[in-house]
């Protein structure tokens, strides 16, 4: 089975500068996450999507970041402009919607190599 | 709401020795609970998950958790550490399906493995 694809793995752009990162889910997969990782804490989630509805972006920063899922496959995530706090990896991760668990319950996520980014 | 805390962010163990990661958590509904691990430059990797079964859970890599509902813990354990272990290793707590099942991530453990 195909992993969580996602790309660039690494980019370096200077503040103000704008990024898009790409992620492609497990296939069968109805739900996407994006998730931040600063140097040495856990992973922070920035929005997660049903199919291509949100479900959730209470933690993203509006004013800069935006996140699609068109076709509810594929993701992008954005951020424009950058600012030097965005230096982290952007995690995705995928999994089964609720309504898809099987009778082990908890939905397991699995995620992407991530993409690391810093800002100059 | 739910948190994750994991006590200690560094954990330097000998080759052979027992590996210990604690792990409480606060949540207001009966908890999922999971165990990553993240070695460098690579995504986050399941290592075993509690989903309200056994309390005693055998995850990969010969790594097992328990979960004490009394003591708010889901302390993740391997009897003799190997130098393959040497990585980061996340507690993640999600509430009921129903919540949408993300996943909120505890601060890291990062193990390291002296010969």
């Amino acid at each position: 089975e195909a992993g969580v694809a996602q790309s660039p793995r690494y980019k370096i752009i200077e503040k103000r500068q704008s990024v898009a990162f790409w992620c492609n889910p497990i296939s069968g997969h109805a739900t996407l996450y994006w998730y931040q990782q600063i140097l040495g804490q856990g992973p922070k989630l920035l929005i997660q999507f049903q199919n291509n509805g949100v479900v959730d972006d209470s933690q993203l920063p509006k004013d800069r970041f935006s996140a699609e899922r068109l076709k509810g496959v594929d993701s992008t995530l954005k951020i424009q402009p950058a600012k030097l706090e965005d230096s982290a990896v952007y995690l995705c991760a995928s999994s089964f919607s609720p309504g898809q668990v099987l009778h082990s319950g908890a939905n397991v996520l699995t995620f992407g190599a991530g993409s690391r980014l810093t800002v100059l | 709401a739910q948190s994750v805390t994991q006590l200690g962010s560094h954990v330097s163990v000998s080759e052979g020795a027992l590996v210990l990661l604690r792990c409480n958590y606060s949540s207001s509904v009966p908890p999922y609970l999971f165990w990553y691990v993240q070695y460098p430059n690579q995504g986050l990797q399941l290592l075993l998950k509690y989903t309200s079964a056994a309390t005693l859970v055998k995850g990969i890599n010969g790594f097992e958790a328990e979960f004490k509902k009394s003591e708010t813990s889901f302390h993740l354990t391997k009897p003799s550490a190997h130098m393959s272990d040497a990585a980061e290793y996340f507690c993640a707590v999600s509430g009921l399906k129903a919540a949408g099942n993300k996943l909120t991530f505890g601060g890291g453990t990062r193990v390291l493995v002296k010969p």
